[in-house]
């Protein structure tokens, strides 16, 4: 099946650093990226969905010059934790579909990166 | 606005046992549902894939049935076993292609 690979699995940053995270697909183009957050013992919640090209759609609540987005490529994209805060360590994951493809297939999921904030 | 939610929160069991996870959303116009798997400090793992045209789908000891009318979903583990502990979670894409997530099931299969 297709991948997305996500990098760093694991990244620890002192308060008011910033961290860039990514998020590639492997085998396939993803004009569309989307990333998550998941705070211990709760779901993923949607924070921004990445457009390859054009400016990232931000979730009610989510401070976009915070969380910075850059989708530079059909198979790229990167978020910034800018300033981070130790209320920022978080688990966060991205997701993609394959270019073209609806909503009646399936999404592939990064591994996930557990950021801490000290 | 899609809401879902999961029914247990939490399950233990002994090894052996077959399981049914609940999941339920409140948009029943939806293209698919899908179960995850997610294991503790780790990212998802796809379970199963069911259309909103299907009934059912199986892979291995696993099977999810879809009622789409009434906005439920099962996920059946048979014979369960150790190695099936994780949070499973159901999710059913929006309209913009995300995922909401249900809260999660955390299974526990004791040996």
């Amino acid at each position: 099946g297709a991948v997305v690979s996500q990098h760093p699995s694991r990244v620890i940053c002192k308060s008011g650093t910033s961290v860039k995270i990514e998020c590639r697909s492997l085998d396939f183009q993803a004009t569309t990226m989307f990333w998550y957050r998941q705070f211990p013992k709760q779901s993923l919640m949607l924070m921004a969905t990445s457009n390859e090209g054009s400016k990232a759609t931000y979730e009610q609540g989510v401070e976009k010059d915070k969380f910075l987005i850059n989708h530079a490529s059909l198979t790229l994209s990167t978020l910034t934790v800018t300033s981070a805060h130790p209320e920022d360590s978080s688990f966060y994951i991205c997701s993609a579909r394959a270019a073209g493809q609806g909503y009646n297939t399936e999404a592939f999921f990064g591994q996930g990166t557990r950021l801490t904030v000290v | 606005k899609q809401e879902v939610t999961q029914i247990p929160a939490a399950l233990s069991v002994p090894e052996g046992e077959n399981l049914v996870l609940n999941c339920s959303f409140t948009d029943s116009a939806i293209y698919n549902l899908q179960w995850f798997r997610q294991d503790p400090g780790k990212g998802l793992t796809s379970l199963l894939l069911i259309q909103s045209s299907q009934r059912e789908q199986t892979s291995g000891r696993l099977n999810a049935s879809l009622d789409k009318s009434s906005g439920r979903s099962t996920l059946y583990i048979a014979a369960s076993q150790p190695g099936d502990s994780a949070t499973y979670l159901c999710a059913v894409p929006n309209y913009g292609q995300n995922f909401v997530f249900g809260p999660g099931t955390r299974l526990s299969v004791l040996p």
